[in-house]
């Protein structure tokens, strides 16, 4: 089946610093991609859509300026967290469609997911 | 706007019991697809099932059944027999066909706790 990857797993970064995760789909294109952030013990929220090639679009209350992402591949949406502060610690998880797949057989392949944790 | 809902936040049992997970779900929506996940704790998700809303057939695979009922708009999650490796948090989730740009958002989760 279709496999997406994450990376890093985990990472560890001062407060102040900038993290970059990477969202790969690995055998089929993605012009849709999406990130969604996780608190512990809570469900999964959705930050944004990226689309390959323009802008993604952020859900409402999330700082685009701060949650940079850039989808500049069919295989490649980054997720770029600026000036990280310990209220951005989370567990991050990408999603990317298909894009050959119809509507009917929709299908979202979700990465293994990235532990953020700023200190 | 879409939601979902799963109304039970934690659920333990013994192991070889039955238990139902509930999910209620919103959308203004025709066409739309609903799906549920298991997160295992080590974090990554687990596709269990997709069903579009133009199929209300119920669906059995192995111990796991689903029951979609369009006129309540609820999409229940059976383990049959449950087993302790099915200790998880499950996920209801929703993508809207047409408005939701192909969003799907997620239910609050039910943790559940399947006891030796």
């Amino acid at each position: 089946g279709a496999v997406v990857s994450q990376h890093p797993s985990r990472v560890i970064c001062k407060s102040g610093t900038s993290v970059k995760i990477e969202c790969r789909s690995l055998d089929f294109q993605a012009t849709t991609m999406f990130w969604y952030r996780q608190f512990p013990k809570q469900s999964l929220m959705l930050m944004a859509t990226s689309n390959e090639g323009s802008k993604a679009t952020y859900e409402q209350g999330v700082e685009k300026d701060k949650f940079l992402i850039n989808h500049a591949s069919l295989t490649l949406s980054t997720l770029t967290v600026t000036s990280a502060h310990p209220e951005d610690s989370s567990f991050y998880i990408c999603s990317a469609r298909d894009s050959i797949l119809t509507r009917e057989q929709e299908t979202q392949y979700f990465g293994p997911g990235t532990r953020l944790l700023v200190l | 706007a879409q939601k979902v809902t799963q109304a039970q936040t934690e659920i333990s049992v013994v192991e070889k019991e039955d238990v139902t997970l509930d999910c209620v779900y919103e959308t203004r929506d025709t066409t739309y697809y609903l799906f549920w996940y298991k997160q295992p704790p080590s974090g990554e998700l687990v596709f269990l099932i997709r069903r579009n809303s133009f199929d209300e057939q119920n669906e059995i695979s192995g111990r796991y059944s689903w029951n979609f009922q369009k006129s309540t708009s609820s999409f229940n999650f059976t383990i049959t027999a449950s087993q302790v490796v099915d200790s998880a948090v499950y996920f209801c989730a929703l993508s809207e066909g047409t408005t939701g740009g192909f969003k799907t958002i997620f239910g609050a989760g039910t943790r559940l706790f399947v006891k030796a």
